[in-house]
């Protein structure tokens, strides 16, 4: 069955060092996300991307952070200068459509840890 | 802006137990419901997912039903296991681009 593939699974990175976060969609779907869950909390939106553009982003997503599809199999998401309140559990999910009613499938998350 | 609410935020049963989970959202207006599992640490599994027109949607001991007009979602466990503990998120699709997720219901099935 096809899947959501997240690397790498736990990364560990200095407070304002750099990170980028990397996912392979499920090959023909168009609509790709990123989520994250803080420790103890909700998971939460953070943007949406389709045509080679963000279609939606919530509050959280700053200019600290970007996405993009570097080629035609990778999506991911870079936070320029990482702060201590950005550990958390990053997902990434895609989906075929945009529109209501469409299944999100998730990936296993990358565990982002600043020290 | 839909919120969605899981209670209660942790149980605890004894093994063979049947037990129940609850989601509840604020827009009743949803395209679709789905029941994640999430073991410490790890991320999301998929559990169910019961489409706006649809009542419940079942898989092995796991049963989940909807009432879109009363805005609430139960997860039905039948003979609880050991296995089965992990913290069961339920995540809302309102038709809007993101999923909107409760906070989870903490399952520890007791041996």
């Amino acid at each position: 069955e096809p899947e959501v593939t997240q690397t790498p699974s736990h990364q560990v990175t200095q407070m304002g060092q750099e990170v980028i976060l990397r996912c392979v969609p499920i090959s023909n779907h168009l609509y790709f996300y990123w989520y994250r869950q803080i420790l103890g909390q909700k998971v939460e939106f953070l943007v949406s991307f389709y045509n080679n553009e963000i279609s939606e982003k919530s509050e959280i997503f700053d200019d600290q952070f970007s996405v993009e599809r570097p080629d035609g199999s990778n999506f991911t998401l870079k936070i320029r200068s990482t702060k201590l309140e950005d550990s958390a559990m990053y997902f990434c999910a895609s989906s075929i459509t945009g529109t209501g009613g469409n299944i999100q499938y998730f990936g296993a998350g990358t565990r982002l840890s600043v020290l | 802006k839909q919120e969605v609410t899981q209670i209660p935020a942790a149980l605890s049963v004894p093994e063979g137990e049947n037990l129940v989970l609850n989601c509840s959202f604020t827009d009743s207006a949803i395209y679709n419901l789905q029941w994640f599992r999430q073991d410490p640490g790890k991320g999301l599994t998929s559990l169910l997912l019961i489409q706006s027109s649809q009542r419940e949607q079942t898989s092995g001991r796991l049963n989940a039903s909807l009432d879109k007009s009363s805005g609430r979602s139960t997860l039905y466990i039948a003979a609880s296991q050991p296995g089965d503990s992990a913290t069961y998120l339920c995540a809302v699709d309102s038709g809007n681009t993101p999923l909107v997720f409760g906070k989870g219901t903490r399952l520890s099935v007791i041996a």
